[in-house]
């Protein structure tokens, strides 16, 4: 099964942007990459996810490395509310239904 | 639309009591999961099932059983607990197993076994 490798943790400053980055360099032509984030005591929420160009939405941009090795998460202002585990997950025909979390990056956001 | 609904939201047990952790979604979802997240850690995927009467395990199904009669419910059981099983369980949906899904998450049951 493709992998994903993640920092486990990583600062920012309130209002400034945040780039969290994924690693999955034996990803699969037809896997997707998807973001998900847990919030303290909550379970994981979808944010974004894509597969070979950048996307945008109201939550974050996901910005795709052009071999597809890599991606990052962009928070463009971070708040006290982005405080979470950002977990990368790759989902494709070779893991059809069996979507892998790993430990994700905690993202601490400093007032 | 509810979403995804998770019963009970707190439970206790003895070891060797047995349980089982409702997840209910109304979504018409064909997919549905059950995770657990021991402290500190990421979610590990128990069972799944693709649809109604399917199922099949993930990674660390020892321990639980699960069935899908119909497409809105997804029961986890626990038959004889142990502390081992002490976790917070979330189930998640989404519309098909298609790649590009989005999965929705229940709020969790937070489990002690004793």
């Amino acid at each position: 099964d493709a992998k994903t490798t993640q920092p486990n943790s990583m600062e920012s400053n309130e209002e400034e942007p945040v780039h969290l980055p994924c690693n999955h360099s034996t990803i699969s032509g037809t896997d997707y990459i998807h973001w998900y984030r847990q919030l303290p005591s909550q379970g994981p929420e979808y944010v974004i996810h894509g597969l070979t160009s950048n996307v945008n939405n109201r939550m974050a941009s996901l910005a795709i490395a052009e071999d597809r090795k890599s991606s990052t998460l962009i928070l463009h202002r971070a708040t006290l509310r982005d405080a979470a585990v950002y977990y990368c997950i790759l989902s494709g025909s070779g893991n059809t239904g069996k979507l892998i979390f790993g430990q994700g990056t905690t993202l601490q956001v400093k007032p | 639309n509810a979403g995804v609904t998770q019963t009970p939201k707190f439970q206790v047990l003895k070891t060797g009591q047995s349980m089982t952790l409702q997840c209910a979604q109304d979504m018409n979802h064909e997919y549905m999961s059950w995770y657990r997240q021991d402290p500190g850690m990421g979610l590990r995927l128990i069972h799944y099932s693709v649809g109604a009467g399917i199922t099949d395990q993930g990674e660390v199904p020892n321990g639980y059983n699960v069935s899908r009669s119909t497409t809105e419910d997804f029961p986890l059981r626990l038959l004889s607990a142990a502390p081992s099983q002490t976790s917070v369980y979330f189930c998640a949906s989404s519309y098909s197993i298609w790649a590009a899904e989005k999965l929705f998450f229940g709020s969790g049951t937070q489990l002690s076994v004793l």
